[in-house]
């Protein structure tokens, strides 16, 4: 199975600010990768596919990076609703394996 | 409007077979571009990919739960259908099910897109 690191796995930060944060694959996985945001008690949503498409209705301010085994979720200018934990998925073999999650929390 | 939404038992016992049945509408099952997958979440940890089912009949599996693990369609009724045997209070997560598209084919080796609809989830107990 790949294998999906993220770092960090907890992020403070304060509304305005950007953030970034890192997902590296155990192998090359092209470009098949998601993001997702999920808020307490909900279902995940999905951000950013194939690594840097935005998906329908979200904001402008995520952005996606990379390829290979290192990608990046970007948020330009964080907002109140930013705040919520982070999962990035490879969809370039089975099993889709997710990875740990990264929380983020206003400082 | 493209909706999904998971139903099963609240409690299970230790060792009974968990049935999840994801019922679709908005999108045919027949499409061969649209599936359907399963991903799980105990409580406080992390999402967890379990399967996922497209119309040519291809299903895939968690590499570690494969053994327990079936899952099957039911066009007439617009219905994806998880099971798990032998459940174990480790099991104990919320459900969900989520729209999946296929993106192509790389060498003969389908890729995928994400899941781009998400049901609300379920929650299930497995405890004694």
């Amino acid at each position: 199975d790949i294998q999906m690191t993220q770092s960090p796995s907890s992020l403070s930060a304060s509304v305005g600010d950007r953030v970034t944060i890192t997902c590296r694959a155990s192998q090359s996985i092209s470009s098949y990768l998601n993001w997702y945001q999920q808020k307490p008690g909900k279902a995940p949503k999905l951000l950013i596919y194939s690594a840097s498409s935005l998906e329908s209705g979200v904001p402008s301010r995520f952005s996606g990076g990379g390829s290979g085994t290192d990608f990046t979720l970007a948020i330009s200018s964080l907002q109140p609703e930013d705040f919520a934990t982070y999962y990035c998925q490879q969809s370039y073999s089975t099993p889709h394996t997710f990875g740990q999650g990264t929380k983020l929390e206003i400082k | 409007q493209v909706t999904l939404k998971e139903s099963g038992p609240v409690l299970v016992k230790p060792t009974e077979t968990l049935t999840l049945t994801c019922t679709v509408s908005g999108f045919s099952l027949s499409n061969l571009r649209m599936g359907v997958s399963w991903v799980r979440q105990p409580p406080g940890k992390a999402l967890e990919w379990l399967a996922h089912f497209f119309p040519n009949d291809e299903k895939s599996y968690s590499t570690s739960l494969k053994s327990r693990l079936t899952i099957s369609k039911d066009t007439s009724k617009s219905q994806v259908v998880l099971t798990m045997t032998n459940t174990d209070p480790v099991d104990t997560a919320t459900y969900f099910c989520a729209r999946t598209t296929l993106g192509g084919y790389r060498y003969g080796i389908p890729y995928y897109y994400g899941m781009d609809v998400w049901g609300q989830g379920t929650t299930v107990t497995v405890s004694s």
